[in-house]
Order: structure tokens, then C-alpha cells, then sequence
């Protein structure tokens, strides 16, 4: 079976520094990616996502993910962060295989902006 | 385009009754999924329909069902809740056209059940 491990449950950046997610996935096959993000309150939103092709993926707001197969890595990184990023970041695993077995998400990483 | 939509948005329940969730998807969409988030075992899949059918459920107990009308509006249902039920219920609606899992899920704001 699939799954996804986000190993940093809190990060705290200064506002105007880079930032960068961590998200390794297992699955047997290249699978699909996804990133997404959560603020209070609200749905999730989804910042970008990987299939296959270039193994670096630009998303909204800024955001880029790099695949790298040999790692089982998927982080996503932004060269500046604003106040506005402050939220509860996902990464997401899909079967590639076709089925329909619904997305495989980590547990999150929250992420808080100092000013 | 009207996003996704769920109702009711907070739901207090007590133990052992029912809860009937709403999921109305954006208009075109006929997949809609169901997924339960609470801090301890985070997002969960709780199954996906297509066309009025089924065609995946997580692992979930038999007391969490659902269903999709030909409007591809979905329902689900809780029976006999319990405390651990507690969590936000999110729905998310694809096109799901050939590109299958590939296609971009939407989801809602969610409905945040509480069992007392």
C-alpha cells in the first residue's frame, strides 16, 4: 500500500526566507504527486502537482516541488515566504495504476511566519 | 464557477445517533469523494463515487455509507456515532475524465461533525 510521511509536524520561518517541505513517499511504482495546502477554516487547496516529465514542477503562489525517485522525495520549496503562507501544508500520493483508490495524504506540516 | 459546497457546515451530535452530510460538487464534475480529517489519524479516504456508483471505500467500519444521486450530488452517513466520529468531513469533486487520477481533486470547505 501507498503512503506518505511529512517528517516535520511544526516549521517556523522568518518572513522573507526560503522554505522547504519535506515529503517522502511508497509506493511501487512512479506515482502521482500533489502538494496541498490547508489554512484555518477552509478546504484544501491544491498548489501543484507531478505526473511524470520534468521532475521540477512550478505551482501557485510561488511555489516548486522537485521529484527525485531515487530519494522517494517530493519537497516543496519557496525562495521568499510571506505571512500569508503561514498554513497546514499536505503531500499526497495517487495510484498511478488507474484505480480509484482516493488520494494517500501525510500527516501535514504546520507552518508558522515570524515577522 | 460555483466551487464546492457542503451542508451542514457544523453538525453536534450525541452518541449513538445519525448524521447525514451534503456534498453538491462543481457543476460538470461526476466524481465525488469523502475523506475524514482529525489531528490524530489525519486525512483518511472514506470512498469515491462516480455516476451514482461506488468504485473504491476506504478503511472505514460499515456504520460510514453514502451515496450519489444522478445530479452527482452526494450524501454520507454515519450511524451510530461515536466520540472518535469527531473530525472534519471533506468532500472533493474531479471531472475524472480519462486522465483518471490525474485530474485536479477540488474540495470543499468541510462539515465539522462534533459527537458528544
Amino acid at each position: 500500500a501507498q503512503s506518505v510521511t511529512q517528517p516535520d509536524i511544526h516549521i517556523t520561518v522568518s518572513e522573507g526566507a526560503s522554505l522547504e517541505l519535506r515529503c517522502n513517499y511508497s509506493y511501487g511504482a512512479t506515482p502521482y504527486l500533489f502538494w496541498y495546502v490547508q489554512s484555518p477554516g477552509q478546504g484544501l487547496q491544491l498548489l501543484l502537482k507531478y505526473f511524470s516529465g520534468d521532475t521540477l514542477v512550478q505551482g501557485i503562489k510561488g511555489f516548486e516541488a522537485e521529484f527525485k525517485r531515487s530519494q522517494s522525495s517530493f519537497n516543496l520549496r519557496k525562495p521568499s515566504v510571506h505571512w500569508s503562507d503561514a498554513a497546514e501544508y499536505f503531500c499526497a500520493v495517487a495510484d498511478s495504476g488507474g484505480g480509484a483508490d482516493g488520494l494517500t495524504f501525510g500527516k501535514g506540516t504546520h507552518l508558522i511566519i515570524q515577522p | 464557477k460555483a466551487g464546492v459546497t457542503q451542508t451542514p457546515r457544523y453538525l453536534i451530535k450525541t452518541r449513538g445517533q445519525q448524521v447525514t452530510l451534503s456534498c453538491s460538487p462543481i457543476s460538470g464534475h461526476r466524481s465525488v469523494s469523502w475523506y475524514q480529517q482529525t489531528p490524530g489519524q489525519g486525512l483518511q479516504f472514506l470512498f469515491e463515487y462516480f455516476s451514482e456508483t461506488q468504485r473504491n471505500k476506504g478503511n472505514f467500519p460499515g456504520r460510514f455509507s453514502g451515496r450519489q444521486f444522478s445530479n452527482s450530488r452526494s450524501e454520507m452517513n454515519v450511524s451510530t456515532l461515536e466520540l472518535g466520529d469527531s473530525a472534519l468531513y471533506l468532500c472533493a469533486s474531479s471531472a475524472w475524465g480519462s486522465g483518471g487520477p490525474r485530474n485536479e481533486q477540488f474540495f470543499g470547505p468541510g462539515t465539522r461533525l462534533t459527537v458528544l
